[in-house]
């Protein structure tokens, strides 16, 4: 089955705590991205690559981290966790940037206390 | 405010009436895309619209664009309760680094048995 996987689904953790979510997706796309949903702000990109090795800043980077040394995973990297970054993060990819359908893993709910 | 801005904020109708949601954006765009999300949950592609098309059916989805007002709108004919969800434009547009989608706040419409 396609799809866009995420682990874990749930975390709470403390602050200072370094923690990955990780991102997997089964469908040989080249674009990935990570997203954070917050209440009234809708979706915010947060980073996201076009292809292996490739990564760029979307509109929210700061705190986090992210690497793509192979085409399936994208980690998402919180090296310092503050209560700011109490979120629900959202993987997506998609076979390029350009004009295409973005396929959306099940969401992580992170709280950072 | 952000590129992308659905309207209404919230929508509550009668099975079997139809939903009309409305999204309004800023700069040029290559496409427009309509995403459903189920609360809490990861968001599903829906229909995708390219700046030079005017209207596009997909079901009971009825999607148009109109690129000199920067506006779209989605009507959902015939609405059934499990449309209840909310629903998000995104706007995809070139950018610097590649092509860039940037979500909508997003519409939450209630339909009521």
């Amino acid at each position: 089955e396609a799809q866009v996987t995420q682990n874990p689904r749930y975390l709470i953790t403390v602050t200072g705590k370094k923690l990955t979510v990780t991102c997997s997706q089964n469908m040989n796309h080249e674009y990935m991205s990570w997203y954070r949903q917050d209440p009234g702000l809708g979706l915010r990109q947060i980073y996201y690559s076009m292809n292996v090795e490739v990564t760029d800043k979307g509109d929210v980077p700061e705190g986090y981290k992210v690497s793509r040394k192979e085409k399936r995973n994208f980690p998402l990297i919180l090296e310092s966790p503050s209560p700011n970054q109490t979120s629900l993060y959202f993987c997506a990819s998609s076979w390029t940037s350009e004009g295409n359908e973005q396929f959306f893993g099940p969401g992580t709910r992170l709280t950072v206390l | 405010s952000q590129q992308g801005e659905e309207d209404p904020q919230a929508l509550s109708i009668q099975e079997g009436e139809n939903a009309t949601m409305n999204c309004s954006y800023k700069t040029s765009i290559n496409n427009l895309q309509w995403y459903r999300q189920n609360s809490g949950r990861g968001l599903v592609h829906l229909i995708l619209i390219r700046s030079n098309e005017r209207e596009k059916h997909s079901g009971r989805l009825r999607v148009t664009l109109d690129t000199s007002k920067k506006s779209s709108s989605l009507l959902i004919t015939a609405s059934r309760a499990a449309d209840t969800a909310s629903y998000f434009c995104a706007t995809d547009r070139h950018t610097g680094g590649g092509n860039k989608l940037t979500f909508g706040t997003g519409t939450q419409l209630k339909v009521e048995l």
